[in-house]
């Protein structure tokens, strides 16, 4: 089976650009979470999509959103860059029933905003 | 409200050396804990989970035991090689819809 898939893996923007980031989850798999990793602040949490659907979201500006499609590929999108928003971002994908807890992860997107 | 706190890195060690990476979370009820495992370049991998009290978690010879009386979810290894060299995260979720990660702890181990 294959894993969690994101592109592009690294990304050069500029401070008021916007950027888009994907993510293809695990095949079956109808969970999508998206996190935020920077050196300072560790991991932290953007929103989760179940089903097209945001189910959950974290602290973060309006400036960050998503969206998941069908076939539960999901993107994410960041407006108005800021110099502080470069940071890896990681999506992760869960299934259902007994394994619904364990998130699997992609490699991540490295975003660069100068 | 939920957290999760482990400790400061980062640790270094000599190949064959025991470990132990402390975390400690605040949930409500009884939330899953798990044990990831994030290699430079790479997304964070599932190292081992626990989802209840007194449940021990274990892979590839690191153990983490849930106690719920103290919080604690803490990594141990017997004896660390130099590929275990990682960065660390504990994580725990109540309903699996949304999970709380520790900082992460920076791992070195040297020959």
């Amino acid at each position: 089976k294959a894993g969690v898939t994101q592109t592009p893996r690294y990304l050069i923007k500029t401070r008021g650009q916007q950027v888009t980031l994907s993510c293809s989850p695990i095949s079956g798999h109808r969970s999508v979470s998206w996190y935020q990793q920077t050196p300072g602040q560790g991991l932290q949490f953007l929103f989760e999509y179940f089903s097209e659907t945001q189910r959950n979201k974290g602290n973060f500006p309006g400036r960050f959103s998503g969206r998941q499609f069908s076939n539960s590929r999901s993107e994410m999108n960041v407006s108005t860059l800021e110099l502080g928003d470069s940071a890896l971002y990681l999506c992760a994908s869960r299934g259902t029933g007994g394994a619904s807890h364990e998130q699997y992860f992609g490699p991540g997107t490295r975003l660069t905003v100068t | 409200g939920d957290s999760v706190t482990q400790m400061e890195g980062p640790v270094t060690l000599s190949e064959e050396a025991f470990l132990t990476i402390n975390c400690t979370y605040t949930a409500t009820g009884y939330p899953s804990l798990f044990w990831y495992v994030q290699y430079p370049g790479e997304g964070l991998q599932l190292l081992l989970k626990a989802t209840k009290a007194d449940d021990k978690g274990s892979n590839k010879g690191f153990e983490a035991t849930y106690r719920k009386e103290t919080t604690s979810f803490h990594l141990e290894k017997g004896s660390v090689q130099v590929s275990d060299s990682a960065v660390y995260f504990c994580a725990h979720t109540n309903t699996g819809n949304q999970f709380y990660f520790g900082t992460g702890t920076s791992l070195t181990v040297i020959p």
